[in-house]
Parts: C-alpha cells; structure tokens; sequence
C-alpha cells in the first residue's frame, strides 16, 4: 500500500534562513508527487508537483522541491523564509496514469510539517 | 474564476442528527473528492465522484455515510446518525480530467458533533 511519511513533525526556522521540509513515499512505481500548504482554519493550496521530465520542480511562493528517485524523496525547500510561511505543509502523492497496481483513487498524504517562523 | 466552493464552513450536530456537506466544484471540473482531516492529522481519502457515479468508494466508513454528484448541483456527503467521532473537517477537492490530474481544493466544512 501507498504511504507518505514526513519525518518532521514540526520545524522552527529563523525569518530571511533557509527551509527544507522532508518526503519520502513509498509506491509501487513512480507516484505524481505534490506540495499543498494549508494556514490555519483554511483549505489546502497547491505549492508544486512533479509528474515527469526535471527532477528540480519550481513552484510559487518562491518554493522549489526535488525528486530523487534512488531516494523515494520529494523534499521542499525555500532559500529563504517569510514570517507568512508559517502554516502547515502536506505531502501528497497520487496514482500516475495507467497504473494498475491497486489502491485508492485519491492523494495519499502525510501527516504534515508544522512550520514556526521565528523572528 | 471561482475556486471549489464548499458550505457550510462550520457545522454543529448533536449525536444522532444528519449532517450534508455541500461541494461545488470548479467551473469546467466533473472529477470530485472527499476527504477527512482528523486533529493533528493529515487528510485521509474517502471517495471519489464524477457526475452521476461513484468512481471510488474505497476510503468511506461502511455505514453513516454516503456521497453523491448529480447531474445537476452540487456534490453531496452525507453522514447520518453523526457521533463524535465524526468531528472533523472534510474537504473537497476537483479536478478537470482524469482522476490523477493535480486536484484543487475548497475551504473545508468543520463539523462539531456535540
């Protein structure tokens, strides 16, 4: 079965410090790989995804995230933090097309990084 | 272009009532989705919809709840004979295509069962 584990449960950074939130996932293949942030009391916002071609993904907000293949890794990273990041980041990974190796339909997420700006 | 819409935001139920939670999706979007954040948890599947059929049940409880998409109006979960447990915010989110394209989701509707 399908699983996304964010080792870091919460993680407190200085304002204007670099960021870097774990992924890792397991899957029967390669899984589409997706960054959502949700603020508090609101809905989840896409961040970035990766489903082929550069490993190196650039999404808004200034975040960019890495799939490592050997490390069945997607992890987040920002050079440099706004007190307006905080909030809490999900990892989520779906289905490619086509594949056929069972499970649900929908995002498997992780439980969420839990990220304090400091000032 | 409005984004997933869902209400109401917040619900109260006291134990044994009916709870409807509403999803509209994007404009030009058939594909939905439910799912359920628990309290320090992270959103967990329940099912997935297009207009008229349930694609993927798999992530429902067996029984109290249930979901819709009709033709016409809004996706439709439904949870009867609400316990406690059920407190919780789901979310619903939608997608253009294919189940598998990046999926967009709405604000949440928090359900407090008293």
């Amino acid at each position: 079965a399908q699983s996304v584990t964010q080792p870091d449960i919460h993680i407190t950074v200085s304002e204007g410090a670099s960021l870097e939130l774990r992924c890792n996932y397991s899957y029967g293949a390669t899984p589409y790989l997706f960054w959502y942030v949700q603020s508090p009391g609101q809905g989840l916002q896409l961040l970035l995804k990766y489903f082929s071609g550069d490993t190196l993904v650039q999404g808004i907000k200034g975040f960019e995230a890495e799939f490592k293949r050997s490390q069945s890794s997607f992890n987040l990273r920002k050079p440099s933090v706004h007190w307006s990041d905080a909030a809490e980041y999900f990892c989520a990974v779906g289905a490619p097309v086509g594949y056929s190796g069972g499970g649900a339909d929908g995002l498997t997420f992780g439980k969420g990084t839990h990220l304090i700006i400091q000032p | 272009n409005a984004g997933v819409m869902q209400n109401p935001r917040h619900l109260v139920r006291r134990r044994g009532q009916e709870a409807r939670l509403r999803c509209s999706p994007m404009k030009g979007h058939s594909h939905v989705y439910w799912y359920r954040q628990l309290p320090e948890e992270g959103l967990k599947f329940m099912v997935y919809l297009q207009k008229e059929n349930i694609i993927d049940e798999s992530g429902m409880p067996k029984e109290r709840f249930s979901a819709e998409f009709p033709k016409e109006g809004p996706s439709i979960l439904r949870i009867q004979q609400v316990v406690r447990g059920d407190s919780a915010a789901y979310f619903c989110a939608s997608s253009p295509r294919k189940y598998q394209e990046t999926q967009y989701f709405g604000p949440g509707t928090r359900l407090l069962v008293l």
